[in-house]
């Protein structure tokens, strides 16, 4: 089945420093990846998309490339500050599982000034 | 700028006891969804909502129903509550059932079953 593999927190970086999530995918169709941020205390929301192979998807400064060939895709920001602390979740949906999300376990960021 | 709301936002349950979680949404989507969150496990879809007058079970099913009431209403029911079912619950819509459909989160509902 489809799952979602990202990398053990919590992530502790200090302002201004580059910031890498990583996230890797199985899936048996073309699936469509998402990062999810949640801020403490709320709901998700959509950091930023991609829904093929080579996009890149954007938003804030953070980025993300779909790499088909090693089923990644990495969240990056060049870099970080105090407000980007929050819970991120790399996520896929496949078309032929409708539009359900599959998410990863959450990676928590914590940046210090 | 509602979007998707939930209720309540806390809530403590009995062993047994039952309630149920309410979510609306006013951005006219066709696709409802909850989901629980678990500490280390990422979000899991309990059940989902394609269109008006479907529901299909999710991940994780066993212990709940659910109701779509209309089209902006999809609410969650524990018939009777069990400590494993402690978690917190997100209802989110999303306008169709493509991939690329980008899917909206409410602020979810904290409930403990004691």
């Amino acid at each position: 089945g489809n799952s979602v593999t990202q990398m053990e927190g919590p992530v502790t970086l200090s302002e201004e420093a580059f910031l890498t999530i990583n996230c890797t995918y199985t899936a048996t169709g073309y699936p469509s990846l998402f990062w999810y941020v949640q801020y403490p205390g709320e709901g998700l929301q959509l950091l930023l998309k991609a829904t093929k192979a080579d996009d890149k998807g954007s938003n804030k400064g953070f980025e993300a490339t779909y790499r088909k060939e090693t089923t990644s895709f990495h969240l990056e920001k060049g870099s970080v500050q105090v407000s980007d602390s929050a819970v991120y979740f790399c996520a896929l949906s496949d078309q032929g599982y409708g539009n359900k999300l599959v998410f990863g376990a959450g990676t928590i960021l914590r940046v210090k000034s | 700028n509602a979007g998707v709301t939930q209720t309540p936002k806390f809530q403590v349950l009995k062993t047994g006891q039952s309630m149920t979680l309410q979510c609306a949404q006013d951005m006219n989507h066709n696709s409802m969804y909850w989901y629980r969150q678990d500490p280390g496990m990422g979000l899991r879809l309990i059940y989902y909502s394609a269109s008006e007058g479907t529901t299909d079970k999710g991940e994780v099913p066993n212990g709940y129903n659910v109701s779509r009431l209309n089209k902006r209403e999809f609410s969650l029911r524990l018939e009777s509550a069990a400590p494993s079912q402690t978690s917190v619950y997100f209802c989110a819509s999303s306008l169709g059932q493509g991939g690329g459909n980008t899917i909206y989160f409410g602020e979810g509902s904290w409930l403990t079953v004691v």
